[in-house]
């Protein structure tokens, strides 16, 4: 699967420190999603882009800021974790939201907050 | 508000056994519906969905899932299962007018020899 790339794949931060993850998507899609996955919760959804725009922040702690320059990339920059923030993040993407469009997801970043 | 209920944590199958996962929803109306994978260190891959119409929907790999308004689940099948087949799945739910799926909190499949 190439469609959906993270990087980096593992990440282990310091609660101090500053990190960026970055999603690309090769598929032409317009929309893009921050999922987060922990051990034994379903997945949360944190932010959706369309179009480069912001259009979902699901009550997500500021210390993680999304950021979608353009259509085919998606950051989300980590400052000032916590511990139970250490999870498996995944991106995703789809052609748009208006109607329903299957999601492909990348293969996620594994975030360890020490 | 949508909510997935996956009943079962792990379920362990035989090879070549046959397969039914248990996924209960609620929802208002008539929901999308979806049954993702996902392998180790793998992002989650679309099964099957379900928007309208036939109840019986096929998927990849051989799965299958029927749509049950009455009982609100959506089950996922398959016949005879593979070693291969051992993952993580989840079934999710879509509000209509939205891109918002909802997750169950997944089962973990195991195959034995």
């Amino acid at each position: 699967e190439t469609g959906v790339t993270q990087t980096p794949r593992h990440l282990v931060m310091g609660m101090t420190n500053k990190k960026s993850l970055k999603c690309e998507q090769h598929l032409g899609h317009n929309a893009m999603y921050w999922y987060k996955q922990s051990a034994k919760k379903p997945l949360e959804l944190m932010f959706v882009y369309s179009l480069e725009e912001r259009v979902e922040n699901n009550s997500v702690p500021s210390r993680f800021s999304p950021e979608c320059p353009n259509s085919s990339h998606l950051f989300l920059h980590l400052h000032t974790l916590q511990p139970e923030d250490s999870a498996l993040y995944l991106c995703a993407s789809s052609q748009g939201t208006g109607e329903w469009y299957e999601q492909y997801f990348g293969p996620g970043t594994r975030l360890t907050v020490t | 508000a949508q909510s997935v209920t996956q009943p079962d944590i792990h379920i362990t199958v035989s090879e070549g056994a046959s397969l039914e996962l248990r996924c209960n929803y609620s929802y208002g109306a008539t929901p999308y519906l979806f049954w993702y994978v996902q392998s180790p260190g793998q992002g989650l891959q679309l099964l099957l969905k379900y928007f309208s119409g036939d109840t019986l929907v096929q998927g990849i790999k051989g799965f299958e899932a029927e749509f049950k308004r009455s009982q609100s689940s959506f089950n996922l099948r398959k016949p005879s299962v593979h070693w291969s087949d051992a993952a993580e799945y989840f079934c999710a739910v879509g509000a209509r007018g939205f891109q918002k799926l909802v997750f169950g909190t997944g089962t973990r499949l195991l195959v034995s020899p």
